[in-house]
């Protein structure tokens, strides 16, 4: 049983605009959030992480938001842009020390020009 | 820049046959991980270490068993390749805190025939 869900395998989004990627979790004990993205034959790369007394953490373009109550958190990406394409996973730990991340199925985004 | 290097990109092994993947890291990093990343179901963990000669096992870590005799290096050993076991390996280091995620290296794409 998968105690992080990506129910959207896939998202196209116009260049300029924002994308919103989803998460859901299931174990409340979850403490870490993050965020990576993966460009094909590369490994992934961490982008964003949020602490589970945080609900909002910002850099850049990117944004990831946490709603605890509903075990759910979002990645806003704005202004997207084609070299936003990839696949996001996200992914969650029981500590800070970051040891055994537990990975969402990934939503691949397309962003065109 | 820092590094996980994986030693191959590509492999192809026959059913039955002992695998070795190899993984390297230049950041004096104290924990590694071994993922596996098939299409819907992200990545997997299958074993981590945090110190030498130490090891841990994540979610599937069946068929398979790892060595860490030194701080840089974390072997993934496939005893008897299945056709089960063709897959994307993924290495990836840490330096033990969440705020930093983990550093992935490209991948090993493992083909069992």
């Amino acid at each position: 049983d998968q105690q992080v869900k990506q129910n959207s395998p896939s998202l196209s989004v116009q260049e300029g605009r924002i994308s919103i990627l989803n998460c859901d979790y299931t174990n409340s004990m979850f403490d870490y959030f993050l965020w990576y993205k993966k460009y094909p034959a590369e490994g992934p790369t961490f982008l964003i992480s949020i602490s589970s007394i945080k609900d909002k953490n910002e850099d850049g373009r990117f944004t990831v938001f946490l709603n605890k109550s509903a075990k759910h958190l979002s990645l806003h990406i704005v202004p997207s842009q084609p070299g936003d394409s990839a696949v996001y996973f996200c992914a969650a730990t029981l500590d800070n020390a970051g040891n055994m991340l537990t990975f969402g199925g990934g939503t691949r985004l397309m962003v065109k020009p | 820049d820092v590094k996980v290097t994986q030693s191959s990109r590509y492999l192809v092994k026959r059913t039955g046959e002992k695998v070795f993947l190899e993984c390297v890291q230049d950041m004096d990093h104290e924990n590694m991980f071994w993922y596996r990343q098939d299409p819907g179901l992200g990545l997997r963990l299958i074993y981590f270490s945090y110190d030498v000669k130490m090891k841990e096992k994540g979610d599937i870590p069946e068929g398979y068993s790892v060595s860490r005799e030194k701080k840089e290096r974390f072997s993934l050993i496939l005893e008897s390749a299945s056709t089960n076991q063709t897959s994307m390996y993924l290495c990836a280091s840490s330096p033990g805190s969440a705020n930093y995620g983990y550093t992935f290296g490209s991948g090993t794409r493992l083909t069992v025939v």
